[in-house]
């Protein structure tokens, strides 16, 4: 079963805007991660936070953590149509229980 | 480095043949993973090996099979397919476990069973 569910399904902005997706999950965890995957390929890793950390930031992705309300974000700012691709987040509560949400679809318009 | 490569890149099969995917990692990771990724949900893990000889049952493993043999390579085996496989399987590698770091996946191998 899935532990993280991201919203929205979908999102469609102009390039240059910031881009907010979220994350929420049911039970308590070690870690959560955010990665990307662009059409037809593997996933890419953007940003691990844990969970005694509220806030992380790389490059124009910021992400943040809020345990008490088991729920995360992923910010892209100034999108860029590259940033075209599927987000997804996976939540880490044991060693190698790592569980995938079905992501977020985002779509930069040029 | 090619990092994660899997092959095949596509296969079609019929229900009742068997298969092996084959993974190979080349960053020297204790930790591998098979996902298998269907429309319109995340990545489910099907199996994972934290070292070489070793292997452990994910999320959905009933129906398939893996060996780790060596370090670098992780096979994923289908011994009798059925049209529930057909999906896009990823093969991932960590350094340690993925509670501590992040994976890197492969390309995917998008299997169709008729």
């Amino acid at each position: 079963s899935q532990q993280g569910e991201e919203d929205p399904q979908a999102l469609s902005i102009q390039e240059g805007e910031n881009a907010t997706m979220n994350c929420s999950y049911k039970t308590s965890i070690n870690n959560l991660q955010w990665y990307r995957q662009n059409s037809g390929r593997g996933l890419v890793h953007l940003i691990l936070i844990r969970s005694n950390e509220r806030e992380k930031h790389s490059g124009r992705l910021r992400v943040t953590l809020d345990t008490s309300k088991k729920s995360s974000s992923l910010l892209i700012t100034a999108s860029r149509a590259a940033d075209t691709a599927s987000y997804f987040c996976a939540t880490v509560r044991l060693s190698n229980d790592m569980r995938f949400g079905a992501g977020t679809r985002l779509t930069v318009k040029p | 480095n090619a990092g994660v490569t899997q092959t095949p890149k596509f296969r079609v099969l019929k229900t009742g043949q068997s298969m092996t995917l084959l993974c190979a990692q080349d960053m020297n990771h204790e930790y591998m993973y098979w996902y298998r990724q269907d429309p319109g949900m995340g990545l489910r893990l099907i199996h994972y090996s934290v070292g070489e000889g070793t292997t452990a049952k994910g999320e959905v493993p009933d129906g398939y099979n893996v060996s780790r043999l060596k370090k670098q390579n992780f096979l994923l085996g289908l011994e009798s397919a059925a049209p529930s496989q057909t999906s896009v399987y990823f093969c991932a590698s960590s350094y340690t476990t993925s509670g501590e770091n992040e994976q890197f996946f492969g390309p995917g191998t998008r299997l169709t069973v008729l």
